[in-house]
């Protein structure tokens, strides 16, 4: 079991551009959670995909944007990139969203705004 | 607001002494609690969990305690290693893990 994985590990984008980060879920997980994680601090929830839908949301800009697909895999997209963007970008995954079910985190992609 | 903190940004053990790390919530509706390690460049791992119908539960050479009287959490590591070197992070989970800030702990040998 390859666990959470992400892609890719670390990305360098300028001030504008748009940027995809992909995450594929541990084996027999159907739930997908993304978080930013700024240096020093702990991650912050940006949201959460379940069934192929935004289950919940945190408190970011619309900017910020994802999708899951049927095979339960999961892309984060952030369109006009700013240089407060930079940080670690993690995806967790669960079986059955809820709010007991133990999360397993991804490597992380390493995202630079330049 | 509502937010899950930690009482100190870091810690400094020697190895086989026994390390302590605390946490201070503040939502008494919340139910289950997970502590997480975080290497430098890793993502956060699955330490241990906890549920508010309990109020400790042991694994290996780890302990949480739970007090929902006080709203606190605690995460106790026996017998320190340097391997057990990294930020510790409380979450409460509400559907979306909401961490705190995190420990670092430092041991050294």
């Amino acid at each position: 079991d390859a666990g959470v994985t992400q892609s890719p590990t670390h990305l360098i984008k300028t001030r504008g551009q748009q940027v995809t980060l992909r995450c594929s879920p541990k084996s027999g997980h159907d739930t997908v959670s993304w978080y930013q994680q700024a240096l020093g601090q702990g991650p912050q929830f940006i949201f959460q995909y379940y069934e192929e839908e935004e289950r919940q949301r945190g408190n970011f800009p619309d900017r910020f944007s994802g999708h899951q697909f049927p095979n339960y895999s999961s892309e984060l997209n952030v369109n006009a990139l700013l240089l407060g963007d930079s940080a670690l970008y993690l995806c967790a995954s669960s079986h059955n969203a809820g709010q007991d079910t133990e999360a397993f985190f991804g490597q992380g992609t390493r995202l630079t705004v330049v | 607001g509502e937010s899950v903190g930690l009482h100190l940004p870091t810690l400094s053990v020697q190895e086989g002494d026994n390390s302590i790390i605390n946490c201070a919530y503040s939502n008494s509706a919340s139910d289950y609690f997970i502590w997480y390690k975080q290497e430098s460049g890793k993502g956060p791992q699955f330490i241990i969990d906890i549920r508010s119908n309990m109020d400790k539960r042991q694994g290996q050479r780890v302990t949480v305690l739970l007090n929902k009287t006080v709203k606190h959490l605690s995460l106790q590591i026996a017998a320190t290693q340097p391997g057990d070197s990294a930020v510790y992070f409380c979450a409460e989970s509400r559907i979306a893990l909401i961490f705190g800030k995190g420990t670092t702990l430092s041991v050294s040998s």
